[in-house]
This record gives structure tokens, sequence and C-alpha cells, in this order.
């Protein structure tokens, strides 16, 4: 069985400072990668996704991840946040073929700090 | 395009009652999918549905929960009866097919007490 994990429950960081959010996951088998974000009260939104290609995988809000498969990592960063990206986030990996269902881990919350 | 909609988004029951969520998912979305959000965890997948027949169950406690998505449209989650630790926020998603994104609703926040 595949998991997830994502190695600090909390990051806070001063405006105008970069982050990286870190995900490790295992699996026996093939999986894509996916970054989710969630804001308070609302649904999660899909930040980037891995599906194969470039490793160096761009998202929206000026996020990037970086899959590692000899490390198993897919950690997410950004050069310089804003107080609004202030929210949870959520790695997830999903199992090639299947019921190609979404495992997630249990979270970052990321604070930003004026 | 509107998006994945969700009732009731607050619910608070007492244990041993039951309740029912609501999800209509967008347009034309084949797959379905109800997850559980449990404080400080990530969501977990409780049941998928492909049009109305269920693809993955695996981890839907099918003693007290149960799902239905007839005529592969709108699907309605039920807890009967319901315990404490059913507690959690209650997630649809909808993609077009297993393989594509899927889109989450804003989700119904369960108190039970």
């Amino acid at each position: 069985a595949q998991s997830v994990t994502q190695l600090d429950s909390q990051v806070p960081v001063f405006e105008e400072a970069p982050v990286e959010l870190r995900c490790n996951y295992s699996s026996s088998v093939s999986v894509y990668l996916f970054w989710y974000v969630q804001y308070p009260n609302q649904g999660l939104q899909l930040l980037l996704k891995y599906l194969s290609g470039s490793t160096l995988v761009k998202g929206i809000n000026g996020f990037e991840a970086e899959f590692n498969k000899s490390q198993t990592s897919f950690h997410l960063r950004k050069p310089s946040v804003h107080i609004s990206d202030t929210a949870e986030y959520f790695c997830a990996v999903r199992l090639q073929g299947g019921s190609e269902k979404l495992v997630f881990g249990k979270g970052t919350k990321l604070t930003v700090n004026p | 395009e509107a998006g994945v909609a969700q009732s009731p988004r607050y619910k608070i029951i007492e244990k041993r009652q039951s309740v029912a969520f609501w999800c209509n998912p967008i347009s034309g979305h084949a797959t379905l999918y109800w997850y559980q959000q449990i404080l400080g965890q990530g969501p977990k997948l409780l049941i998928q549905f492909q049009n109305n027949g269920v693809v993955d169950d695996s981890q839907l406690p099918k003693d007290r929960f149960s799902a239905e998505r007839l005529k592969g449209v709108d699907s309605t989650l039920k807890i009967q009866p319901a315990k404490l630790e059913d507690s959690a926020v209650y997630l649809c998603a909808s993609s077009y097919g297993r393989q594509y994104e899927q889109y989450f609703g804003p989700g119904t926040r369960l108190t039970v007490t």
C-alpha cells in the first residue's frame, strides 16, 4: 500500500521569504504526485501535479515542486511567499491503474507573517 | 462553469442520530468521490463512483455509512447512527474520469455531540 509523509505539520515564515514544504512517499508501484492547497472553510484546489516528463513542475501562484525518484520525494517550493499563501497544503499520490484513488498526507499548515 | 456543490455546509447532531449529505458534481463528470477529513489529517477516500456504479468503497464503514448515486449525477452520503468519531469535514469531489483532475466542493462540517 502507498503512503505519504509530510514531514512538517506547521511552517511559519515571514512575508517575502522562501519556503519549502517537504513530502515523501512510499509505494511499490508507479505513482502520480500532487500538491493541493486548502484555504479556511474551503475545499481543496490543485496547485500542481507530476505525471511524467520533466521532474521540475510549475504550478499556480508561483509554486513549483521537484520529483526525486531515488529519494521518493516531491517537495514544494516558492521563492517568495505572500500573506495570501497562508493555508494548509496537502501532498497526495495516486496509483497508476486500478481505481486511481488519491492518498493524502496529513497536511502542512503554512503561516506567512508580516 | 459551476463547481461542485454540497449541502448543508454545517451540521450539528447528537450521537446515535442520523444525517445525510448531498453533492451535485460538475456537469458531465462521470466520477464522484466522497472523502472524510478529520481535524489535523488529510482527506481519506470513503467511496468512489463511476457513473452510478461503485468503484472503491474499501474504507467506507458499511455498518453505519451508506452512499448512493442515482442516475449517475447527484449523490448522497448517509450516516446512521452517528458516533462522536464521525465529527469531520465531508468533502465531495468529481472528475471527468478516473485519470483526470479531481475538483472539490467546499465540504460539510459535521459535529457530533
